[in-house]
């Protein structure tokens, strides 16, 4: 059972443009919403979380938003470069365990 | 560099074969995991040690055998796999389980079964 659904599975988007990607849940359990980026050779690497008793955190051109009533979080990223070309995972955790979305392609094009 | 070490990053093998794989953590945390990341699948949570003890196990057949010697390393023994057993296999390290921790992740073993 997908605890997690992410979408698009791929995007594709011009450098300087903004990319969002979207994460829905269903499990009220989870309380820490966490983004990974995975560049192609790399393992996952975490890029921006959010604690649900605050509904946007930004850090540099990564912000993500959070709608606790709706059970979605999405992330944005502004100005879009080629170097953020990378495998986006949302993967809110319970415990030692985390549900990882199926991942969205992101492609910037120069 | 993410201070999780994994060896070797590509190996084939025959179904018959016996191999290891080998995670080293440099970061002094207490827990270690082993993930499995098959294409178009979520990655699936495979073990979990804390402390050098295996906390979870998430149904994983018996041909995939966890060993943790110390709270630094983390091995996964590998013996008569099947073609779907191809994947990257990922080591992940926390300073502790549970808590909503951030994982740190090494870059994979690129299994092939043929």
């Amino acid at each position: 059972q997908q605890q997690v659904k992410q979408s698009p599975q791929s995007l594709i988007v011009q450098k300087g443009g903004i990319s969002i990607i979207n994460c829905a849940y269903e499990n009220t359990a989870f309380d820490y919403f966490p983004w990974y980026q995975q560049f192609p050779g790399k393992g996952p690497a975490l890029l921006i979380a959010i604690r649900p008793d605050v509904s946007e955190k930004k850090e540099g051109r990564f912000t993500i938003s959070f709608n606790k009533s709706a059970k979605q979080f999405s992330l944005h990223i502004m100005d879009s470069q080629p170097g953020d070309s990378a495998t986006y995972f949302c993967a809110p955790p319970v415990g030692n365990n985390l549900f990882f979305g199926t991942g969205t392609r992101l492609t910037v094009i120069p | 560099e993410t201070g999780v070490t994994q060896t070797p990053r590509h190996l084939v093998m025959g179904m018959t074969n016996k191999k290891s794989l080998k995670c080293e953590q440099h970061l002094g945390h207490n827990a270690m995991y082993w993930y499995k990341q098959s294409a178009k699948k979520p990655l699936e949570l495979m073990f979990v040690y804390s402390l050098e003890e295996r906390v979870e196990n998430n149904s994983v057949p018996s041909r995939f055998s966890p060993e943790c010697p110390n709270s630094s390393h983390l091995f996964l023994h590998l013996h008569t796999l099947q073609p779907e057993d191809s994947a990257l296999y990922l080591c992940a390290s926390s300073p502790q389980t549970g808590l909503n921790q951030p994982q740190h992740f090494g870059d994979g073993t690129r299994l092939s079964i043929l």
